[in-house]
Formats: C-alpha cells, structure tokens, sequence
C-alpha cells in the first residue's frame, strides 16, 4: 500500500527555521516525483514545487522561489520542505504529494498533512 | 486568488446528479489536461479524475470528467452522503511549470 506520512505539526515564532517532513512506502521512492502544496486557512490549495527523489533535482512555484527549500533523503525515503526564517504568512496546512503512475501530471497519493503554526 | 476558477459551492438531494464547473487560460486547461482531486478537511486530498476524464482505481463510475477548450467540470451522478466534501479542479500550467489550482467547491448533499 502507497502511504506517505508528514510529521506532526507544529508552533513557531516569526524568524525561527522549520523543516517538515514526508516519507513515502510501499513504492519505490526514487521512481515518482514528490511536490508539496500549501493550504492557507480557509483557502484553496497551491502548488509550491517538486523534487526528483533519485537526484534530487527541484523545480519551483515562482511564488515560493527562495522562500522554502525543497529537498529529499532517497536512503530513507523521505522528502523535506523547510524555512529559514518564518513569517506568520507561513502559517498553513502543507501536504506532500506523489505524482501519478498513470499520469506524472496528477497527484495520485497525498500525505495527511502538516499544520504549521507561526504566532508570536 | 486561484488560478482556475470554480463555483465556491454547490449543492443538491440524495440521487441527484451535480455538475461543477472549473475555467481556466490557454496556458493551462486548454493545452494540458485537468484532474480532480476531492477533499474532506483534516484528510489526505484524493484523486478523483486523471487526465481530464480518467478514474483511478477504486473510484465509483459515479465520478466523471470533461473538458472542452478552456474549461471543464467535474459531474457526478447519484449523490451520496459521503459525497459531500471540497473539490478541486487543476491542470499544469506552462507558464508555472507545475500544476494550478481551482479555489475548490464545497458540495452539500440536502
């Protein structure tokens, strides 16, 4: 079975760095790109980029260019998305996704979710 | 403000069929294909619809995609309760290099 599990949520301060995580099993990891997406309170959902497992290559939103870093460990099966400095805009629910076996366009496996808090 | 747009809710009875809607640009829906992807707060999103009109395993033929030019929707037949959850439409978008996202809709069933 295809899971990818984020790790919990959690509560920051404006200016402090953060890394969450995904990891992925029952497939092979380093075969099927992983994006992240944002979900602000009460908005709808935004592509922020991806990572190659198998090289770690990146691509990103031109949005979310140089606000967060995307990264990935292939030999634990985990993907990354971090911040250096964090600003209460950061505050969302973030998933990690797969792209699709049948179409590398869709999203065919989502994570449950990271909430990330920033209040002062 | 979403690339796609998408009715921010619809609705209908037990049995019914609703359509929901999803526009887009040249750069996105109109050269690329659109999935679906349906959405109950505090849960995983799921895809529901690949490649405009495609199901994925598992997925009740309940479900059906289209698209046509610039737009597309997302039909379903024989409303449940369990049906009743956010929707959202997106297509890769060249401009973007990845994919874009419609607001989403939120379905009551009555």
């Amino acid at each position: 079975e295809v899971q990818l599990v984020q790790s919990g949520a959690e509560v920051k301060k404006p200016g402090e760095s953060l890394r969450i995580s995904c990891k992925g099993s029952g497939y092979s990891f380093t075969n099927y790109y992983i994006s992240w997406v944002r979900q602000m309170p009460g908005k709808g959902l935004e592509w922020m980029g991806r990572i190659d497992p198998s090289d770690s290559y990146t691509s990103y939103s031109p949005s979310f260019q140089g606000h967060v870093t995307i990264s990935a460990d292939k030999s634990i099966s985990t993907a990354y998305l971090q911040w250096s400095s964090l600003k209460a805009s950061d505050t969302a629910m973030y998933f990690c996704a797969r792209h699709g076996s049948s179409s590398w366009y869709s999203l065919d496996f989502w994570g449950q979710g990271t909430l990330v808090t920033v209040s002062s | 403000q979403s690339v796609l747009t998408q009715p921010p809710s619809a609705s209908g009875a037990p049995g019914q069929r609703v359509t929901i809607s999803c526009s887009g640009s040249s750069s996105n829906i109109e050269s690329n294909t659109v999935n679906w992807y349906q959405h109950l707060p505090g849960t995983a999103p799921k895809l529901l619809i690949y490649s405009n009109n495609q199901r994925p395993s598992g997925v009740p033929d309940r479900f059906s995609g289209s698209k046509s030019g610039t737009s597309a929707s997302l039909a379903i037949s024989g409303l449940q309760s369990d049906d009743e959850a956010d929707y959202y439409c997106a297509a890769w978008d060249d401009s973007v290099n990845g994919p874009v996202f419609g607001g989403g809709t939120k379905l009551t069933v009555l």
